[in-house]
């Protein structure tokens, strides 16, 4: 089945311990990306990722990292996570350079910073 | 600063009836306008899409209009049934490059 998968769904921690939220695709897509979304903001795209090894910053990239490694995944990082990036984020992916695509998104990790 | 304004906040249908949901944007370098559906607990999925080229798209129950001299796109929903109740929002991007989203609209369609 094709699909984009996230870990963990929830995940409660304290200010300033690094966490990791991975991302994994099997559509062989080149593009991945993360977004956050929070109430009457819709989502807003914090990093993207064309190919391997090709990342770039969104609306929104304070405070987080990523990378691409491999194709398939696009882990987000916080390494010192605070209470305003308590938030509900999905991972998406989708093809790239042969014109406007689906975006496919995973099921979203709400995360909570205390 | 949101490059895509969406409205209403919320609304609410009888079943059977019309929902209608608005978009404006400025940027007219944008030339992808889809529409995604997020029910609960889901990630947003594709619902139907558009190319500024044409004026209106149908999907069976799903109509995008498109007026680009307004910068104006909007997304009716006919003869709303239960199982549309969810978060609509519309998004807009250029040349392939990144989605901007609007704020979405959450349908809630009543029995």
């Amino acid at each position: 089945e094709a699909q984009v998968t996230q870990n963990p769904r929830y995940l409660i921690t304290v200010t300033g311990k690094k966490l990791t939220v991975t991302c994994s695709q099997n559509m062989n897509h080149e593009y991945m990306s993360w977004y956050r979304q929070d109430p009457g903001l819709g989502l807003r795209q914090i990093y993207y990722s064309m190919n391997v090894e090709v990342t770039d910053k969104g609306d929104v990239p304070e405070g987080y990292k990523v990378s691409r490694k491999e194709k398939r995944n696009f882990p987000l990082i916080l390494e010192s996570p605070s209470p305003n990036q308590t938030s509900l984020y999905f991972c998406a992916s989708s093809l790239w350079g042969t014109g406007p695509s689906e975006q496919y998104f995973g099921p979203g990790t709400r995360l909570t910073v205390t | 600063q949101q490059q895509v304004k969406q409205s209403p906040q919320s609304l609410i249908v009888q079943k059977g009836g019309i929902s209608i949901i608005n978009c404006a944007y400025e940027n007219t370098a944008f030339d992808y306008f889809p529409w995604y559906q997020q029910f609960p607990g889901k990630g947003p999925a594709l619902l139907i899409a558009i190319r500024p080229d044409v004026s209106e798209k149908k999907e069976g129950r799903f109509t995008i209009s498109f007026n680009k001299s307004a910068k104006q796109f909007s997304l009716h929903i006919m003869d709303s049934q239960p199982g549309d109740s969810a978060t609509y929002f519309c998004a807009a991007s250029q040349n392939d490059y990144k989605l901007s989203f609007g704020a979405g609209t959450t349908v809630t369609v009543r029995a």
